[in-house]
């Protein structure tokens, strides 16, 4: 199993400019959710999604939007890239919320110049 | 709302060295608490987990307790390695209501083992 897979791992951007930061799982899990790690911050929760067809707003969703068309498949996009979306991105999914089961992808560093 | 609160780092060992890394932490309800390991440039990883009052919870020489009455959950191991050199997460997960999705993270913390 490729378990949570996120591409790119790598970007720069120019302020303004937008992207999709691309996660898939093969692991049939309903739950999956992305984060961004900032220094001294941790991680806080941007969006999430409980299955296909289903999102809502963690933490800090402003400047990002997500869909869930797929199991498989939750995109983040960022809409016009701002230097304080410079972070470290995360995506993780989960087969049982209940269980704490969060399995992380291995990140995308993204820079906004 | 909730939080959590861990040991501010870097901590800095010597290998075979006991460690210890504090995380307290503030929520409603009885949550669930974790441990998360981020080796260098990797993603996080879950290192052991604890669903209810006095659970302990143990995986590769590391354990921790939930302990209600101090709310916290503390992460120890007995002789430290250089393999375990890593940033070290505290999180909670709310067990009720609208939160139950959601990881709260604490910031983290640095640990480096030398030989």
């Amino acid at each position: 199993n490729a378990g949570v897979t996120q591409t790119p791992k790598f970007q720069v951007l120019k302020t303004g400019q937008s992207m999709t930061l691309q996660c898939a799982q093969d692991m049939n899990h309903e739950y999956m959710s992305w984060y961004r790690q900032d220094p001294g911050m941790g991680l806080r929760l941007i969006h999430y999604s409980v299955g296909a067809g289903i999102t809502d707003q963690g933490e800090v969703p402003n400047g990002y939007n997500v869909s869930r068309s797929t199991t498989e498949d939750f995109p983040l996009r960022l809409l016009s890239a701002a230097p304080s979306q410079t972070s470290v991105y995360f995506c993780a999914s989960s087969y049982s919320v209940r269980l704490g089961g969060y399995t992380f992808g291995s990140g995308t560093r993204l820079t906004v110049v | 709302g909730n939080s959590v609160t861990q040991m501010e780092g870097p901590v800095t060992l010597s290998e075979e060295a006991f460690l210890t890394i504090n995380c307290t932490y503030t929520a409603t309800g009885y949550p669930s608490l974790f441990w998360y390991v981020q080796y260098p440039g990797e993603g996080l990883q879950l290192l052991l987990k604890a669903t209810k009052a006095d659970d302990k919870g143990s995986n590769k020489g590391f354990e921790a307790t939930y302990r209600k009455e101090t709310t916290s959950f503390h992460l120890e191991k007995g002789s430290v390695q250089v393999s375990d050199s890593a940033v070290y997460f505290c999180a909670l997960r709310e067990n009720s209501g609208g939160s139950n999705y959601k990881l709260t993270f604490g910031k983290g913390t640095l640990l480096t083992v030398n030989p």
